[in-house]
């Protein structure tokens, strides 16, 4: 079975870090590109961030480069998400995708979310 | 600045047909935007339905269904189910491994 299991959530200070990490099993980990997707409470779903199979790429949205750095240790089955600087409008959810890139760009697996609360 | 928009509501008899769109505030989306749907229930990780416009994912019942129509992507359910009632986000890829998520449409069948 495929499985992603987010951690690392909690309530941080405005201005604080967090490191959250995404444990993959049940696929090869360093065969896929991951990505990470957030949703703010009641709001809707916001992709966050990308990183190749490899991890030699990255990508990144508007509202979190330069803040926010995606990794992956492909031979501990995880992938990261390093969150500096952080607001009150990073309060969300954060998902990690499976994503496949060429010829079919998805998101075709999803953890079950870690929350993480921006707030002094 | 990337805008996809989507109806924030819709509603469906039980029974009934419904088409969900997916666009772009500026331009049209096509094939090479990838168009994938998700669906999602309070408090629930998203369900993937829809790749690559009209592929479905593994599990997904037929009776979703994915196309471009005219400048738009759409999902389409046809007989619609009590349990299908959910958020619906469609995702177009705008290339150099950038995603954008529409701003989800609240199905309500009754």
């Amino acid at each position: 079975e495929v499985l992603l299991v987010e951690s690392g959530g909690g309530l941080v200070q405005p201005g604080g870090s967090l490191r959250l990490s995404c444990a993959a099993s049940g696929f090869t980990f360093s065969g896929y590109a991951m990505t990470w997707v957030r949703q703010a409470p009641g709001k809707g779903l916001e992709w966050v961030s990308a990183i190749s199979a490899s991890g030699g790429t990255t990508y990144y949205a508007d509202s979190v480069r330069g803040r926010f750095t995606i990794s992956r240790d492909n031979s501990k089955n995880t992938l990261y998400l390093q969150m500096n600087s952080l607001r009150a409008g990073d309060t969300a959810v954060y998902y990690c995708a499976k994503a496949l890139w060429y010829p079919s760009y998805h998101m075709d697996v999803w953890g079950k979310g870690t929350t993480v609360t921006v707030s002094s | 600045q990337t805008v996809v928009t989507q109806e924030p509501s819709f509603s469906v008899s039980p029974g009934g047909t419904v088409t969900l769109t997916c666009g772009l505030r500026s331009g049209s989306v096509s094939s090479s935007n990838y168009p994938s749907w998700y669906q999602q229930t309070p408090g629930q990780a998203p369900r993937t339905l829809i790749y690559t416009t009209n592929t479905r994912s593994s599990g997904v019942p037929d009776r979703f269904s994915g196309s471009i129509l005219g400048n738009k992507a759409a999902l389409t359910i046809t007989g619609a189910q009590a349990d299908d009632e959910s958020d619906y986000y469609c995702v177009l890829y705008m290339g150099s491994g950038i995603w954008v998520f529409g701003g989800g449409t609240k199905l309500t069948v009754l």
